[in-house]
């Protein structure tokens, strides 16, 4: 069953709009989510993250919100970029869970982004 | 310059081989991990390490086995009796469990 759900496989947005990326979770324990972009045929790299005690989380042309009752968050970029254009992974955790799996990162499945100039 | 390094990119094997990946970190993370993606798959975690000589499966590791002899050094082996090894292996460490992760570049082993 997955805990950490991006419906979207995909997203194709105009250079200079806003590219929203959706991301849902079923696990009410988690309480830190990380939103990862990867480049194909490279590693991802840490984009950006949020604690469930904010709902939103700025940097730079990134925001992360979070919907805690919803149990949603959501990744804007803004203006979007021709380099944006990768797979976005959204995960979820909950650091307390010490030695437990949910410490570990989960991962939803991934969206990928086009920008189109 | 601190990072994680996977050796070598491409690795091709015959089937019925095992085969080792190496994975190297010098950022002194206490915790690492194993994970493979395949296309519409995400990320699923193979093995997970929180501390020296200490591993724990994850999600799939049925046909893989890791060592964790050294804090920087997490090998994964894929061994004979894992079904479909043809997949894009990546490595990962962080400080500790929950924190964020850093990734290296990822080995893509093909085997026929």
């Amino acid at each position: 069953d997955q805990q950490v759900k991006q419906n979207s496989p995909s997203l194709s947005v105009q250079e200079g709009r806003i590219s929203i990326l959706n991301c849902d979770y079923t696990n009410s324990m988690f309480d830190y989510f990380l939103w990862y972009k990867k480049y194909p045929a490279e590693g991802p790299t840490f984009l950006i993250s949020i604690s469930s005690i904010k709902d939103k989380n700025e940097d730079g042309r990134f925001t992360v919100f979070l919907n805690k009752s919803a149990k949603h968050l959501s990744l804007h970029i803004v203006p979007s970029q021709p380099g944006d254009s990768a797979v976005y992974f959204c995960a979820a955790t909950n650091p307390m869970n010490y030695g437990g799996s949910q410490g570990n990162l989960i991962f939803g499945k991934g969206t990928k982004l086009s920008v189109k100039p | 310059d601190g990072g994680i390094t996977q050796s070598p990119k491409y690795l091709f094997r015959k089937e019925g081989q095992n085969v080792t990946l190496s994975c190297e970190q010098n950022l002194n993370h206490d915790a690492m991990y194993w994970y493979r993606q395949d296309p519409g798959q995400g990320l699923r975690l193979i093995y997970y390490s929180q501390i020296v000589n200490d591993f724990q499966k994850g999600d799939i590791a049925e046909g893989y086995s890791v060592s964790r002899e050294k804090k920087e050094s997490f090998p994964l082996t894929v061994t004979s009796a894992q079904k479909n090894p043809t997949a894009f292996y990546l490595c990962a460490s962080s400080t500790g469990h929950g924190a964020e992760q850093y990734f290296g570049p990822g080995t893509r082993l093909t085997v026929t």
